[in-house]
């Protein structure tokens, strides 16, 4: 399979502080990587999709100021969570999409990021 | 678009038994069906996948079967094990994926 790594894995901040969340593929380049939260006992809700050197595309309600995302390389986008207030504590993981072979097709997901804001 | 429906929501099944978790889906072009297993605490991770030019697929003690017609799909884990224990997500993916609302399985030793 392919490797897909999240930092940092857990978070706490004061409320009004941004946080930001790196998200790396390992062993293959990802031409699209996905944000996603998740609450507790729940579903994975897709934030927002990014392919690398082109502006993130955010699923409705999603807030593009408050989650600013950048897919700079074909290795590494971030997520940033802007003056973070408690409701958006939660659970936040990225995948990531590559063009190795068959991993054409497969999302390959990080290990998650815990976010406490205070 | 794409709408993925998951039963069971719970599972629970005692060791050694088979689980099985079913899956639909409504959209006829979706071409790609992934599972994934997420532990507490942990991201989802790909256990087994299908293509829709496969009818079924095995590996080990998991294994995915998938009907185009009645558009639906299927994952089998037999002799269950403790660790087995788990939510599991199933997926179909057209332009983009579309997840199922996930199965919390538990292995009862």
């Amino acid at each position: 399979g392919a490797v897909v790594s999240q930092h940092p894995s857990w978070v706490i901040c004061k409320s009004g502080t941004s946080v930001k969340i790196e998200c790396r593929s390992l062993d293959f380049q990802a031409t699209t990587m996905f944000w996603y939260r998740q609450f507790p006992k729940q579903s994975l809700m897709l934030m927002a999709t990014s392919n690398e050197g082109s502006k993130a595309t955010y699923e409705q309600g999603v807030e593009k100021d408050k989650f600013l995302i950048n897919h700079a390389s074909l290795t590494l986008s971030t997520l940033t969570v802007t003056s973070a207030h408690p409701e958006d504590s939660s659970f936040y993981i990225c995948s990531a999409q590559g063009r190795k072979r068959r991993i054409t097709d497969t999302q390959y997901f990080g290990p998650g990021t815990r976010l406490t804001v205070l | 678009g794409e709408n993925v429906e998951q039963h069971p929501s719970t599972l629970s099944v005692q060791e050694g038994d088979s689980a099985v978790i079913k899956c639909t889906y409504s959209d006829s072009a979706s071409n790609y069906f992934p599972w994934y297993k997420q532990e507490l605490g942990k991201g989802p991770q790909l256990i087994i996948d299908i293509r829709s030019n496969v009818g079924e697929k095995k590996d080990q003690r998991i294994a995915v079967t998938l009907n185009k017609t009645a558009k639906h799909f299927s994952l089998h884990i037999t002799e269950t094990q403790p660790e087995d224990s788990a939510v599991y997500f199933c997926a179909a993916k057209t332009s983009q994926f579309y997840f199922g609302t996930g199965t919390s399985l538990t292995v009862i030793p």
